[in-house]
Order: structure tokens, then C-alpha cells, then sequence
């Protein structure tokens, strides 16, 4: 049973590109979770989806930033015209109910994006 | 203001050394408190869930414990493998999942 895949696992891009991270869940779990990690920062909570709806996006910037989870495929964070600032690990995480019913989340190993 | 505390930032210690790790939070109504294990270029990993004072879980050299405002990590006899970072999280909502991390405890065990 894999677990929750996210790919790249590193990503460079230069200022004013787009980023797309991808996160495939694992198999059954119909909630997705991403969070950031900045340098010497703690996990920041961005977006919680499930299938084909943003539930809670409260963590996400303002601009730029946006993310789904259709009905097939993997879930995507998109990041539109990157800045130096979102140099960052970006994690996502699944679980089959929401956290508090089954306990923790699973993360993936994270995609590491540079921005030059 | 939810908030999740941990304390130290850092701890180094010697193979079988034992110590522990503190986790303070501040939430209105506490719906479990989470354990992770995270290494160098990895996800967190889920160690323990713990939903109420006084419940205590168990993991080889691991106990977690909850108190009405902090959390517990009892590391016994550490290994060097048992060096990570260890994050503590709650959630801050029944209707979202949306999890508040602290900063994490850094622990380097020597051998």
C-alpha cells in the first residue's frame, strides 16, 4: 500500500514562473492537507480538500496561490509568478476522515521548492 | 489565540540518557493532541494521538502523556536512531482537520 506520493520532489524554478506540486493520497483516504514549511519555521496549515472541494483555505495566501483535488488525478497546489518567499517544503497529507476521528494524518515526503 | 509550544529547541543527549520533551498548548476545547516523528528531508511521521488528561500511550522507547495544558515525550534509554525532530500538533477545528504545529524539539542522541 503506498503511501502519500508527492512529486517533484525538488522543484526549481526562476521568479515569475508557476510552480505545480502534485499529491497523489493514499489509497482510500478521500481528505487532502498541505502545509508549508518555511526555513527555521514550523508546519503552517494552508488548504484542507476533499474530492472536487476546497473545505477550508484559510492558510492559503491571498494571491497567487491556489489549489484542487478533482475528482481524478492527484490533488494540485498551484503556485502562479513565484517569488524568493516561497522557497519552501511543501507537505501534503491524507486521511480517511477528518483528523479527529482517526488520529493523525499521513504526509508525503514533500516537494522542496527553490526559487531562483 | 491557539497556540502550541515546544520546549527545548534543541536537546543533545548521550545513548541512554533518558529526558523528556515538553509540549504546552493553549486551545479552546481540546480535540486530541499529535505526535510526529520528522527527519532530515522527510514528512512527519504520526507517532501518538492522546485525547485526555491523563492518558498516556507507548511506543519502544517513547510514552506520551497529556496534562490539561502540556504534552510529554519520555524518551528511555534513547538510541541514536532515535534522533529527529519531534513535532506536536492539535487541531483547531472539529469541522476542518486544520492541525497547529510547534515548533518542534530537535534531539541528537550520541553514541
Amino acid at each position: 500500500n503506498a503511501g502519500v506520493m508527492q512529486n517533484p520532489r525538488h522543484l526549481v524554478r526562476r521568479r515569475g514562473q508557476e510552480a505545480r506540486l502534485r499529491c497523489s493520497p493514499m489509497k482510500g483516504h478521500s481528505h487532502v492537507y498541505w502545509y508549508r514549511q518555511l526555513p527555521e519555521e514550523g508546519l503552517k496549515f494552508m488548504v484542507y480538500l476533499q474530492k472536487e472541494n476546497i473545505i477550508d483555505e484559510s492558510g492559503m495566501p491571498k494571491e497567487r496561490f491556489s489549489a484542487e483535488f478533482p475528482k481524478e488525478g492527484p490533488s494540485i497546489l498551484r503556485i502562479q509568478q513565484v517569488v524568493r518567499g516561497d522557497s519552501a517544503a511543501y507537505f501534503c497529507a491524507s486521511s480517511i476522515r477528518l483528523t479527529g476521528e482517526v488520529g493523525g494524518y499521513t504526509f508525503g515526503s514533500g516537494t522542496r521548492l527553490t526559487v531562483v | 489565540e491557539d497556540q502550541v509550544t515546544q520546549s527545548p529547541e534543541a536537546l543533545r543527549l548521550q545513548e541512554g540518557e533518558s529526558s523528556s520533551l515538553n509540549c504546552s498548548y493553549t486551545v479552546s476545547g481540546l480535540r486530541g493532541l499529535f505526535w510526529y516523528r520528522q527527519d532530515p528531508g522527510k514528512g512527519p511521521e504520526f507517532l501518538f494521538t492522546l485525547y485526555s488528561a491523563g492518558e498516556e500511550k507507548e511506543k519502544e522507547r517513547l510514552k506520551a502523556t497529556l496534562t490539561k495544558k502540556e504534552s510529554f515525550l519520555h524518551i528511555t534509554a534513547p538510541k541514536p536512531e532515535d534522533s529527529a525532530t519531534y513535532l506536536c500538533a492539535v487541531p483547531v477545528s472539529s469541522n476542518t482537520g486544520k492541525l497547529i504545529f510547534g515548533q518542534g524539539t530537535t534531539l541528537q542522541v550520541k553514541p
